[in-house]
C-alpha cells in the first residue's frame, strides 16, 4: 500500500509569490490534515478536510488555504508568501476523524528568499 | 484554549539510562496518541491508548494513559542510540475530533 506523497519535495520562492502543495493520502484514507513545522518547533495545525470539506482550522492567516477533491486529495495554497513562511509542510492522512492514526507524507520544504 | 503541555522540551542522556516525557492536557481527552520524529524525518505513529488507566509496552518503551485522561507519559527504558529523536503526544477531543499536540520532548543522547 503506498504511503502518502506530497509534492513538491523541495522549493524555492520568493516574498510575495504564491505557492501550491500536493498531498495524495493513503488509499481509502479520506481525512487530511496539514501541520507546518519549522526548526526546532512542533507541529502547528493548519486545517483538516474529510469530505471535501474543511472541518478544523488552526490559528494561521487567511494567506494559508486548501481544498480536498473528491478522490480525497489534498492542496493547501500560501498566497503573498512571507520570509516567515519558510518552512516544513506536513501532509496526513487517517482513516477517521475521531480516533485514527495520522500517516504522514515526507513533507515539502519550503525556503522563501 | 484547550492545550497539551508537554515536558521537558529536551532531555540529554547517556546511552544505557532511562528517558520520560509527560503530557498533560487542561481537559479531558478521549484518546492519546504518541509519535516519534527522527531527525530530518517525518512523524511516525507509535502507539494509541484509549482506557482511563491503560498501560501499553512496546520492547523498552512503556506508555501510560491517566485516570482523569488527561495525562500521560511515555518511559524508554536503557536508550539506545536508534531512539534519538521527538517525541510527541497528541490526543483528540471528543467536541469536534481535532487533535491537539504536545510541543515534543527531544531525546539527545550523549556522546
Amino acid at each position: 500500500k503506498a504511503g502518502v506523497t506530497q509534492t513538491p519535495r523541495y522549493l524555492i520562492k520568493t516574498r510575495g509569490q504564491q505557492v501550491t502543495l500536493s498531498c495524495s493520502p493513503i488509499s481509502g484514507h479520506r481525512s487530511v490534515s496539514w501541520y507546518q513545522q519549522t526548526p526546532g518547533q512542533g507541529l502547528q495545525f493548519l486545517f483538516e478536510y474529510f469530505s471535501e470539506t474543511q472541518r478544523n482550522k488552526g490559528n494561521f492567516p487567511g494567506r494559508f488555504s486548501g481544498r480536498q477533491f473528491s478522490n480525497s486529495r489534498s492542496e493547501m495554497n500560501v498566497s503573498t508568501l512571507e520570509l516567515g513562511d519558510s518552512a516544513l509542510y506536513l501532509c496526513a492522512s487517517s482513516m477517521d476523524r475521531a480516533t485514527g492514526e495520522l500517516f504522514f507524507g515526507e513533507g515539502s520544504r519550503l525556503t522563501v528568499l | 484554549g484547550q492545550q497539551v503541555m508537554q515536558i521537558p522540551q529536551y532531555q540529554h542522556v547517556q546511552e544505557g539510562e532511562d528517558f520520560t516525557t509527560y503530557c498533560n492536557s487542561s481537559t479531558t481527552l478521549s484518546n492519546i496518541q504518541w509519535y516519534k520524529q527522527r531527525p530530518g524525518g517525518h512523524p511516525v505513529f507509535l502507539i494509541q491508548l484509549v482506557k482511563s488507566g491503560e498501560v501499553k509496552k512496546q520492547k523498552r518503551l512503556t506508555f501510560q494513559f491517566g485516570e482523569a485522561k488527561k495525562n500521560s507519559s511515555l518511559h524508554i527504558t536503557a536508550t539506545q542510540t536508534t531512539d534519538v529523536g521527538t517525541y510527541f503526544c497528541a490526543g483528540h477531543r471528543d467536541s469536534n475530533y481535532q487533535l491537539i499536540w504536545g510541543a515534543g520532548t527531544k531525546l539527545i543522547i550523549k556522546p
